[in-house]
């Protein structure tokens, strides 16, 4: 099992529709969870970090966490084509000696259609 | 405030060879990670240094992969000798601290032929 799993997609969604992507994770001891953005052939950008049960929302973006289900969810609402990206979900990890780290997911790809 | 810079931006070698990249991080960012992302996969963990001192190489392949950060600012990281699967793009990204909010540059894509 991987310690970030997400559904590779497509996900497709028609222009104006609600995006929902989601995120499993392994370590049930993890806190901080994030998702980041990729649009081709770009790097990733931070779009929202979520540390506590329920929903935190930051405009058309509403990012849902369950510790107990071990899932992290992100719903774009209004979906336009300039959502069309991959998304990536990452998880915060403490290894030996505190040290912290992102693991990764593989990235879910959306496309927004016209 | 200028972002994260990285040099080439790509980069084609035949394998066997050597390559090298370079990273210079946002301005005061104490952490520098470099990561391997190969198409359609999500980032791989290559490094991660705290100033100028190593905290994780646990995912580096030490038998042909080096970096270094002197100085605790710019860092390298080199390929030597170069195989196929090392086709990627290389990623650098570097945080004030913590590893929350990861600003990353452009990437270097390279092709291993």
């Amino acid at each position: 099992q991987k310690e970030v799993e997400q559904n590779s997609g497509p996900l497709s969604v028609p222009e104006g529709a609600i995006a929902s992507l989601n995120c499993t994770y392994s370590d049930r001891g993890s806190q901080s969870f994030f998702w980041y953005r990729q649009y081709s052939g770009k790097s990733p950008e931070l779009i929202m970090s979520i540390y506590s049960n329920g929903d935190k929302e930051d405009g058309r973006f509403t990012a849902q966490l369950n510790k107990a289900s071990q899932y992290v969810s992100l719903l774009i609402r209004d979906s336009q084509p300039s959502d069309s990206a991959t998304y990536l979900c990452a998880v915060k990890r403490y290894n030996a000696g505190n040290n912290r780290k992102l693991i990764w997911g593989l990235g879910t790809s959306l496309a927004v259609n016209p | 405030e200028a972002g994260v810079a990285q040099s080439p931006r790509y980069k084609i070698i035949e394998k066997r060879q050597s390559v090298a990249f370079w990273c210079n991080p946002i301005s005061g960012h104490a952490t520098l990670y470099w990561y391997q992302q190969i198409l359609g996969q999500g980032p791989k963990l290559l490094i991660q240094f705290q100033n100028n001192g190593v905290v994780d190489d646990s995912q580096l392949p030490k038998d042909r992969f080096s970096a270094e950060r002197l100085k605790g600012v710019d860092s390298t990281l080199k390929i030597q000798p170069a195989k196929l699967e090392d086709s990627a793009v290389y990623l650098c990204a570097s945080t004030p601290g913590g590893p929350d909010t990861q600003y990353f540059g452009p990437g270097t894509r390279l092709t291993v032929l």
